[in-house]
């Protein structure tokens, strides 16, 4: 059973403009959150975290926004930049190791 | 400072042979991790070492996979004998002691014909 979910396969979006990526999960024991981007043929590269603890995490241009009583987070990028174009993986982490979702891919428009 | 590496980043292979995938973990990190991501489907854990010691194994798919870490370093991942759907991206990542954020390898894709 999939306890990591991003329901968006994809997303476009306007350079400049705001890139919001969603992710819902089942499993309450989950205490750390990590957003992963991913380019075709290399490994996930690690963007931003949150602990179970706090509800936003901000690194420049990266936020992650977590709602523990929906179960569910949120990676917002602003603003989209072409070079932000890749798969964006949500993961969540419980007895350090992480459940994945499937992935969404964004592709930033000039 | 060099990233975890793995070798080799490709290997296609025949049913029923052997394949024995590499991993270096970032120096210094004790925790190493393998993940597997088959068919463009959710990237998936496999196993976990501290040091040299095996702390999870729940993910491993069958007993054709063997996972070793000798000296608490490099890693080995080897598939004997390997079945079709063993194909994948086979993913290997590494943390240090007490913290959450793991760091990929570029993985290796095995294909198996």
């Amino acid at each position: 059973d999939q306890q990591v979910k991003q329901n968006s396969p994809s997303l476009s979006v306007q350079e400049g403009r705001i890139s919001i990526l969603n992710c819902d999960y089942t499993n309450s024991m989950f205490d750390y959150f990590l957003w992963y981007k991913k380019y075709p043929a290399e490994g996930p590269t690690f963007l931003i975290s949150i602990s179970s603890i706090k509800d936003k995490n901000e690194d420049g241009r990266f936020t992650v926004f977590l709602n523990k009583s929906a179960k569910h987070l949120s990676l917002h990028i602003v603003p989209s930049q072409p070079g932000d174009s890749a798969v964006y993986f949500c993961a969540a982490k419980a007895d350090y190791k992480l459940s994945f979702g499937a992935g969404t891919t964004v592709t930033v428009r000039a | 400072e060099a990233g975890v590496t793995q070798f080799p980043s490709h290997s296609v292979i025949e049913k029923g042979q052997t394949v024995t995938l590499r991993c270096d973990p970032i120096s210094g990190h004790d925790n190493l991790y393998w993940y597997r991501r088959v068919m463009g489907k959710e990237i998936k854990f496999l196993l976990h070492f501290v040091k040299e010691s095996k702390q999870d194994e729940s993910g491993m798919p069958n007993n054709r996979f063997l996972a070793e870490r000798t000296g608490g370093t490099y890693s080995t991942l080897k598939v004997q004998p390997a079945e079709l759907e063993d194909s994948g991206v086979y993913f290997c990542a590494s943390s240090l002691l007490g913290y959450n954020e793991q760091f990929f390898g570029p993985g290796t894709r095995l294909t198996v014909l």
